[in-house]
Formats: C-alpha cells, structure tokens, sequence
C-alpha cells in the first residue's frame, strides 16, 4: 500500500513570495490533515478536511494561508505571501473514517513532510 | 483550548538506562497516541490507549492512559540508540488530534 505523498521535500524562498505544498493521501482516506511543525516541537493542525470538506481550520492564518482539497483526494497548502515565522515542516496525514460519531481513534499516517525555509 | 504538555522536553542517557515521558493535560481525551518521529520523516505511531487506567506494552516499552484519561506515561526499559527520536503523545477529542510539545529522546551507545 502507498504511503501518504508530499511534494516538494525541501522549499526555500524569500520573505513575500509564495509557495504551494501537494498532498497525496493513502488511497480511501477520508480525512486529510495539514500541519505545521517547527523545528523540535510538536505538530499544530493548520486544517482538516473530510472528504473534500473542512471539519476545522481555527488555526489556519487565513490572511496568508488557504488550503483546499478537490475531489476528496489530493489537496494543496498555499502560503502567501510568506513571512520568516513560516519556517517550519508541513506535514500531511490522511486516516480511515471516523470511528463511533465524531470521536477519532484511528491512526494517522503521515507523508514526509515538506520543509520550508524563508529568508 | 486543548492542550497536551509533555515532559521531559529533551532526555539524553545512556544505552541500557530506563526512561519516562510524561504527557499531562487539563482537558479528557477519548484517547491517546504515541507516535515516534525520526528526523526528516513524518511520527510513526506506537499506539493507542483507549480506556481509563489502559496499560499496553510494546516490546521493551510500557503505555499507560491515566484513570481520569487527561494524562499518559510512555516508560522505555533498557533503552537502546535505535530508541533515539521525538517522542510525541496526540489526544483525541471532538472532530481531531491534537499534539503535545514533544519529548526528544537520546540514547548513546
């Protein structure tokens, strides 16, 4: 079985310009996850998608950042413009669908993540 | 806001030393992972405890799930250098994960 894809692996730009993430689930995940992760630390959700819906995006800087996923497959993070703060690797996680209502308890798969650094 | 506070932050020993990762939260969770993650690579996940006071072992390391199911511990015996990575506890609640601050964990030879 293939695993969750990302591209590109590495990203360096200048402060202001844009940049667009790919994410390729494992195949018959419903749910898609971005997050983004600084160097040590712990992941943070940026957004969730179920199917090709949003179930939460509270943390998602919506003046810079949009993400969308079409067709309930295949989704794009887009970040402009960047700021220095945006350093970080962005990680996407795909999982089966929920168990038992609106509770998660299933595992999260993670692709390689794509690691971005803004000069 | 849910929270999950991890710690030690960063733990350096020996090979064959014992070890604990503790993750605490205010919030109750439905349930906890542990995932492990190398770097340049995503976290792998180790498991999943479920149900207050859930002890599950895998191999040399044992997983526990607080009675209250707000917090967890992560107990590595005989710790070796393919141990080495972040460790990180994710608690599940309405709708998604959420991630704790992470443990790194170094083990020399």
């Amino acid at each position: 079985e293939a695993g969750v894809a990302q591209s590109p692996r590495y990203k360096i730009i200048e402060k202001r310009q844009s940049v667009a993430f790919w994410c390729n689930p494992i195949s018959g995940h419903a749910t898609l996850y971005w997050y983004q992760q600084i160097l040590g630390q712990g992941p943070k959700l940026l957004i969730q998608f179920q199917n090709n819906g949003v179930v939460d995006d509270s943390q998602l800087p919506k003046d810079r950042f949009s993400a969308e996923r079409l067709k309930g497959v295949d989704s794009t993070l887009k970040i402009q413009p960047a700021k220095l703060e945006d350093s970080a690797v962005y990680l996407c996680a795909s999982s089966q669908s929920i168990r038992g209502g609106r509770v998660y308890t299933g595992e999260l798969f993670f692709g390689e993540g794509s690691r971005l650094t803004v000069l | 806001t849910q929270l999950l506070e991890q710690s030690p932050q960063f733990l350096s020993i020996q090979e064959g030393e014992n070890l604990t990762v503790y993750c605490n939260s205010s919030s109750v969770f439905s349930s906890l992972q542990w995932y492990r993650q190398e770097p340049g690579e995503g976290p792998v996940l180790l498991v999943t405890v479920v149900t207050g006071g859930e002890v599950k072992k895998l191999k040399r390391l044992t997983f526990q799930f607080g009675d209250a199911r707000k917090d967890s511990s992560l107990h590595i015996t005989a710790a070796q250098p393919g141990d080495t990575g972040l460790y990180l506890c994710a608690g599940s609640g309405t709708y998604k994960y959420i991630f704790g601050t992470g443990t790194r964990l170094k083990v020399l030879a």
